[in-house]
């Protein structure tokens, strides 16, 4: 039968805005997080990751917020720039090994 | 540092074909990864080799199968292909332990006619 696509959340951002990208995960068990970035064409590209003991990781430009309560993880991007536009997808690792388990992803379009 | 190699980059199959992808992790990785990415089902775990042992398996058909050398690099195998086993296949290596940053390749775009 025909296959019905994701519909990816998307966001739109001026050039030079901050961004704010959302996910919710599912396993409570989960303690180790990453957030990836996958251009068009080419495998997912590793940005940030956070363990559960902490709240708030910092990179160059991004930030990852962990909110174990409500099981809810946001990247926060600064100064976006047109290179940043790309699908972003937040992964977890339910504590079995090297397993992921991925979010459906949202498109970020940065405008000049 | 050398990244995560996939080979092919692109196969076209037909139905009833067998397939088998490559995956070079990273120098000094152990653990080699296999997901399923598609436009309906996004991103999703097909099992994890760990030390030539399948440490995780996810929920696909038996027809996919994995293996793992003692050089770390890893195999996957689809058999009797169907359609809808198009895709973009992608490896990500890390080094095993819990809680370690997992790297992807370019993957393998697959093509079923």
């Amino acid at each position: 039968g025909e296959s019905v696509g994701l519909h990816l959340p998307t966001l739109s951002v001026q050039e030079g805005d901050n961004s704010i990208i959302n996910c919710a995960y599912s396993n409570s068990a989960s303690d180790y997080f990453i957030w990836y970035k996958q251009e068009s064409g080419k495998g997912p590209q590793f940005i940030i990751d956070i363990r559960s003991n902490m709240d708030k990781r910092q990179g160059q430009r991004v930030t990852v917020l962990l909110n174990k309560t409500v099981k809810h993880l946001s990247l926060q991007i600064a100064a976006t720039q047109p290179g940043d536009s790309a699908v972003y997808f937040c992964a977890e690792n339910p504590n079995q090994g090297g397993k992921l388990i991925f979010g459906q992803g949202t498109e970020l379009s940065v405008k000049p | 540092k050398a990244g995560v190699t996939q080979t092919p980059r692109y196969l076209i199959k037909t139905r009833g074909q067998q397939v088998t992808l490559s995956c070079s992790p990273i120098s000094g990785h152990r653990s080699v990864s296999w997901y399923q990415q598609t436009p309906g089902q996004g991103l999703q775990f097909l099992f994890e080799y760990f030390s030539e042992t399948q440490r995780n398996k996810g929920n696909f058909p038996g027809r996919f199968s994995g293996r793992q050398f003692s050089n770390s690099r890893s195999e996957m195998n689809v058999s009797t292909l169907e359609l809808g086993d198009s895709a973009l296949y992608l490896c990500a290596s890390s080094k095993g332990q819990m809680n370690t940053e997992a790297f992807f390749g370019q993957g393998t775009r697959l093509t079923v006619v």
